[in-house]
């Protein structure tokens, strides 16, 4: 069953602009993972947040953790259009599951 | 990481066939594989947990005696769709999780199998 709900479904942005993308989820957990897939392709791991962090940084990605609120999200800086692909969160721990991802296109 | 390959990278065959999906860790000896299945615009979903040497754990939902599952080593993984129907075409994804049952953490993905079944 699914785990996450990403918000939003859809984002459209420029090249330049910051993208946001928020997930949720419902069980707790040992982390928390962001994913990024290219059409049709298999997913490539971005980053991990393990459940006693708030924030992690890597290059132009910022996620943050707020498990209270249960949620995560997932920044990226300085948009490009090679950004352009589905972003997807997945909760580790006893078992691995995908949120329903955010389509993201990066306009140049 | 896990390099993963999978093979076929596109399979087309009539209803009623068999059709096997291979997945092979390169370079990482892996006792847990996971499948999974995604349809068009939609997420991942977790079919079985693939375990060496011992049976797959199958998520709730999915017909175990139509999607076979061998692990029969450290570094391939098997996924069979029995006699597949049009409404199984769709992607087929196979990654290799670090981290142990119980606390898993980050997967590395094999490129996946787009399954067409006319």
């Amino acid at each position: 069953s699914q785990q996450g709900e990403e918000d939003p479904q859809a984002l459209s942005i420029q090249e330049g602009e910051n993208a946001t993308m928020n997930c949720s989820y419902k069980t707790s957990i040992n982390n928390l993972q962001w994913y990024r897939q290219n059409s049709g392709r298999g997913l490539v791991h971005l980053i991990l947040i393990r459940s006693n962090e708030r924030e992690k940084h890597s290059g132009r990605l910022r996620v943050t953790l707020d498990t209270s609120k249960k949620s995560s999200s997932l920044l990226i800086t300085a948009s490009r259009a090679a950004d352009t692909a589905s972003y997807f969160c997945a909760t580790g721990g006893e078992n691995m599951r995908f949120g329903a991802g955010t389509r993201l296109t990066v306009k140049p | 990481g896990a390099v993963v390959s999978q093979h076929p990278s596109r399979v087309i065959c009539k209803s009623g066939t068999s059709v096997k999906i291979e997945c092979r860790s390169l370079d990482f000896q892996a006792t847990t594989m996971f499948w999974y299945r995604q349809f068009p615009k939609q997420s991942l979903m977790l079919m079985a947990t693939s375990n060496e040497g011992s049976k797959a754990t199958y998520e709730q939902g999915v017909e175990k005696d139509k999607f076979l599952i061998n692990h029969a080593s450290l570094t391939l993984s098997t996924l069979t769709v029995t006699s597949a129907h049009p409404e199984d075409s769709s992607f087929y994804i196979c990654s290799i999780p670090t981290g142990s049952a119980g606390g898993y953490n980050e997967q590395f993905f094999g490129p996946g199998t787009r399954l067409t079944v006319l």
